[in-house]
């Protein structure tokens, strides 16, 4: 079964402290996607990954393709990181099928 | 200027009633989708409509119909509501699909419906 675990489920940090958050897949893919999700309920894609890094202000995602394995760091975390982040992939054996992680509730404390 | 736009917000609604939700997307996609976050947050893709015509339809319902005027315009409309329907739905789109995830996705403020 494809599956995408995230670790932490939640994470609980205090200002300024940098964060990681884990995806890990079963099978290969062809992308591998970070969201996240406001308290509010909006969404807002962060990166698109296939290989290598990517960094985006203070946020910096990897992936390891050999490893399937992505992290998503946060450096110098603020209380506005507050968010839920989601992990998710396209599969490259199966077309167009998506499958999503659980997310990770992040809370940044001041 | 918002890019992905949902109507309505909050939508509560009795059993059996039938429902629609519109979204519209002004970035000039290709491909618009509809997925369900269930009450553990979870999402799940529904359905991806790549120039109005249908690419992605996972095990969702036949009470469940996207319909997609235009490229710009993916609606769904759910028939016979039931209590497991409540849930909040995120509009998205992208340029021309390649399974969502090749291209950056841009999604909607979501609507939370209720069934109750």
């Amino acid at each position: 079964k494809n599956e995408v675990e995230q670790s932490p489920q939640n994470l609980t940090a205090q200002e300024g402290e940098f964060i990681t958050i884990n995806c890990s897949y079963s099978v290969g893919i062809s992308a591998l996607h970070w969201l996240q999700q406001h308290p509010g309920g909006g969404i807002v894609s962060l990166f698109m990954l296939s290989s290598g890094k990517k960094k985006h202000g203070r946020l910096i995602a990897t992936i390891n393709i050999q490893e399937k394995h992505s992290s998503l760091h946060i450096t110098a975390s603020h209380p506005r990181d507050s968010a839920v982040y989601i992990c998710a992939v396209r599969w490259a054996t199966s077309g167009s099928r998506l499958t999503f992680g659980e997310g990770t509730q992040l809370t940044v404390n001041p | 200027d918002t890019a992905v736009s949902q109507t309505p917000k909050y939508l509560v609604t009795q059993m059996g009633n039938d429902k629609s939700i519109k979204c519209e997307q002004n970035l000039g996609h290709d491909t618009m989708y509809w997925y369900k976050q269930d009450s553990k947050k979870f999402l799940k893709i529904m359905f991806s409509y790549n120039n109005k015509e249908l690419i992605i339809n996972e095990t969702v319902p036949n009470r469940f119909s996207p319909k997609s005027p235009d490229k710009a315009h993916l609606n769904l409309h759910i028939n016979s509501l039931e209590l497991g329907d409540s849930a909040v739905y995120f509009c998205a789109s992208s340029r021309r699909d390649r399974g969502l995830l090749n291209t950056e996705a841009f999604f909607g403020q979501g609507t939370r419906l209720t069934v109750v």
